[in-house]
């Protein structure tokens, strides 16, 4: 099966500037999740979707970060305006698994390292 | 509060030789635990799962809920194992939300 698609793999910006990442699941993966991991660091959830409706956005900076998911498929994550600390590994993830079962297996992206200057 | 913690940036061995990757996690209740392990210019993956109790590449790892563990063993490291690994806990009752370990850098050496 395909993997899980996410583009740009790269994206330099200044700050105070706005960027939006990309994400295509693997086909029929209900659950999909976006993680910043800043160097050094481990992934850190953003945000998690069941099909097209948000489960948990607590720790997104909602002020200047949304995420969509377009009918309950492909997932965009978008930040305006990007401050330096931003500089991090963007990681889209999906998994199968509806809430309540018990194998939660992510398939991670290849990831978006986003650099703002 | 939910919490994973790696205490070992970097762990070098010689090939041949024991590993052993600690983990140790906070949650007040019963969590699912894995390890994710990425290798170089790869993305990361699922190595293995509590659940399973199941060895992978000759990886296994325990859960310990007394002492709150989940470390990753291995009794002859290869060089192929050289990679990051992170510690992973699903907190079951909180959304299923994931939270990750800071991640250990493991160097086989020949």
């Amino acid at each position: 099966e395909a993997g899980v698609a996410q583009s740009p793999r790269y994206k330099i910006i200044e700050k105070r500037q706005s960027v939006a990442f990309w994400c295509n699941p693997i086909s029929g993966h209900a659950t999909l999740y976006w993680y910043q991991q800043i160097l050094g660091q481990g992934p850190k959830l953003l945000i998690q979707f069941q099909n097209n409706g948000v489960v948990d956005d607590s720790q997104l900076p909602k002020d200047r970060f949304s995420a969509e998911r377009l009918k309950g498929v492909d997932s965009t994550l978008k930040i305006q305006p990007a401050k330096l600390e931003d500089s991090a590994v963007y990681l889209c993830a999906s998994s199968l698994v509806n809430p309540g079962q018990t194998s939660y297996e992510q398939y991670f992206g290849p990831g978006t390292r986003l650099t703002v200057t | 509060a939910q919490r994973v913690t790696q205490p070992e940036k970097l762990l070098s061995v010689f090939k041949g030789a024991p590993v052993e990757l600690k983990c140790n996690y906070s949650y007040s209740g019963s969590p699912e635990l894995f390890w994710y392990v990425q290798y170089s210019r790869q993305r990361l993956q699922l190595l293995l799962r509590h659940i399973s109790r199941e060895s992978i590449k000759g990886f296994t790892a325990d859960l310990n809920k007394g002492e709150t563990s989940f470390h990753l063993k291995k009794p002859f490291a290869q060089e192929e194992d050289s990679a990051m690994y992170y510690c992973a806990l699903r907190a079951i009752y909180n959304f299923n939300k994931f939270y990750f370990g800071s991640g250990t850098k493991l160097n086989v050496k020949p």
